[in-house]
């Protein structure tokens, strides 16, 4: 079983849609969660982190659910500019001591389309 | 954005040739990773430093040699590559402060191409 597991996508929608992206992860001892981003030939950037309480930033939501070791990120008015792959992010170890240990899920693809 | 840098971004090398990735780091982190990332997989880690001690080596063939001279900087050395080697090679930074955040930033990659 994969440590991170994404939705395989790819998802094409119209702009102004709204999408929900899922993952789940494999280790219940993991402690931190992220979404980052990555466009195309692009190095991937944080999105958002993902705490158990749920947060939102603008039009970005994401949620946390530890016992179903789910996390999901929504997006709502879906932008032509959000189209880039969504990377979930797991740091397995749960250590913060001697670096950061990230494991990063596939990636799901999202085009939103005019 | 010019947190983390990298050079070359692209790099085209045969079989025989040795060369070296650069990275550097502008934020005063402690942290610093290589990853690798081939068409259609997940981010691979290959090595993590913390003040400038190598802490992880997920069993990287001995073809990738890492060097951190300083919490700057940080090198990863190539030779006798081979085809399947070709991908965009990632390198991050991170704080690696236990009262902070372990987010990392990366820089924009040098895409490795090998014939």
């Amino acid at each position: 079983r994969k440590e991170v597991e994404q939705d395989p996508g790819p998802f094409n929608v119209p702009e102004g849609a709204t999408v929900a992206f899922n993952c789940t992860y494999s280790n219940s001892a993991s402690q931190s969660f992220f979404w980052y981003r990555q466009d195309c030939r692009k190095e991937p950037k944080l999105l958002m982190s993902v705490y158990s309480s749920g947060n939102e930033d603008g039009r970005f939501t994401a949620q946390l659910n530890r016992a179903s070791q789910y996390i999901s990120l929504l997006i709502r008015d879906s932008k032509l500019s959000d189209s880039a792959t969504y990377l979930c992010v797991v740091n397995i170890d749960g250590s913060l001591a001697s670096g950061s240990r990230l494991t990063f899920g596939e990636g799901t693809q999202l085009t939103v389309n005019p | 954005e010019t947190g983390v840098t990298q050079t070359p971004r692209h790099l085209v090398m045969g079989m025989t040739n040795k060369k070296s990735l650069k990275c550097e780091q502008h934020l005063g982190h402690n942290a610093m990773y290589w990853y690798k990332q081939s068409a259609k997989k997940p981010l691979e880690l290959m090595f993590v430093y913390s003040l400038e001690e190598r802490v992880e080596n997920n069993s990287v063939p001995s073809r990738f040699s890492p060097e951190c001279p300083n919490s700057s900087h940080l090198f990863l050395h190539l030779h006798t590559l081979q085809p399947e080697d070709s991908a965009l090679y990632l390198c991050a930074s991170s704080q690696d402060d236990p009262r902070s955040t372990d987010t990392q930033y990366f820089g924009p990659g040098t895409r490795l191409t090998v014939l």
